[in-house]
């Protein structure tokens, strides 16, 4: 079974600090996308990362792909309370692949 | 708006009830999906259609029955269910993938399914 893990499952911080959140696999993706989800919404895609040690920015929101490709992260930088949320990521196995795998996501609660 | 349209956005139900949740996109795209989000899981990937056709079925029992009439509607059609299928259940759209590219999905907001 081909699992995502990521780490951790609840955080919960003031507004203003930093965090990152992780994601990892003992297989390598041929690419990894990350979401967020607001209660009562669905997942809305972030960022796709691709290549091997990639960087993606994204105002706030650094997310980094594994050399390997077999891991990434996601910093956050001066947290505001907007960043609350469930954050996903989806891996692809192989290219082409219409199924992404999810992890179970880090839920982040980012207090005033 | 994600152009990813689903309705209803709540439904309960009993064991015994027949309804159907629908899905709608106007993006353009190609390929739709449905998913499965329990509390503390990961999404559940359970059917695939692409250009109308479905391509993937993730092992989903019987009583879950998905239609596809043309690239732009999705159907899920639920029969005697249990109540572990009690969920947040999810469609996206993407365009069909590339050759080197997983294209990123578009969601709707989900159907929150309650069965008694």
């Amino acid at each position: 079974t081909q699992l995502l893990e990521q780490s951790p499952q609840f955080l919960s911080i003031q507004e203003g600090e930093n965090l990152t959140v992780y994601c990892n696999s003992s297989s390598v993706f041929s690419s990894l996308q990350w979401y967020r989800q607001e209660p009562g919404e669905g997942p809305v895609l972030l960022v796709t990362v691709v290549t091997g040690g990639e960087v993606k920015k994204l105002k706030r929101l650094t997310f980094q792909f594994g050399d390997a490709r077999k891991d990434s992260s996601l910093h956050i930088t001066a947290a505001q309370t907007g960043d609350t949320g469930l954050y996903l990521c989806a891996g692809a196995f192989c290219f082409a692949a219409r199924q992404l795998t999810f992890g179970s996501g880090t839920q982040l609660t980012v207090l005033p | 708006e994600t152009g990813v349209t689903q309705t209803p956005r709540h439904l309960v139900m009993g064991m015994t009830n027949k309804k159907s949740l629908k899905c709608e996109q106007h993006l353009g795209h190609n390929a739709m999906y449905w998913y499965k989000q329990s509390a503390k899981k990961p999404l559940e990937l359970m059917f695939v259609y692409n250009f109308k056709e479905q391509t993937e079925n993730n092992s989903v029992p019987s009583r879950f029955s998905p239609e596809c009439p043309n690239s732009s509607h999705l159907f899920l059609h639920l029969h005697t269910l249990q109540p572990e299928d009690s969920a947040l259940y999810l469609c996206a759209s993407s365009h069909s993938q590339g050759a080197r590219e997983n294209q990123p999905q578009h969601f709707g907001d989900g159907t929150r399914l309650s069965i008694l």
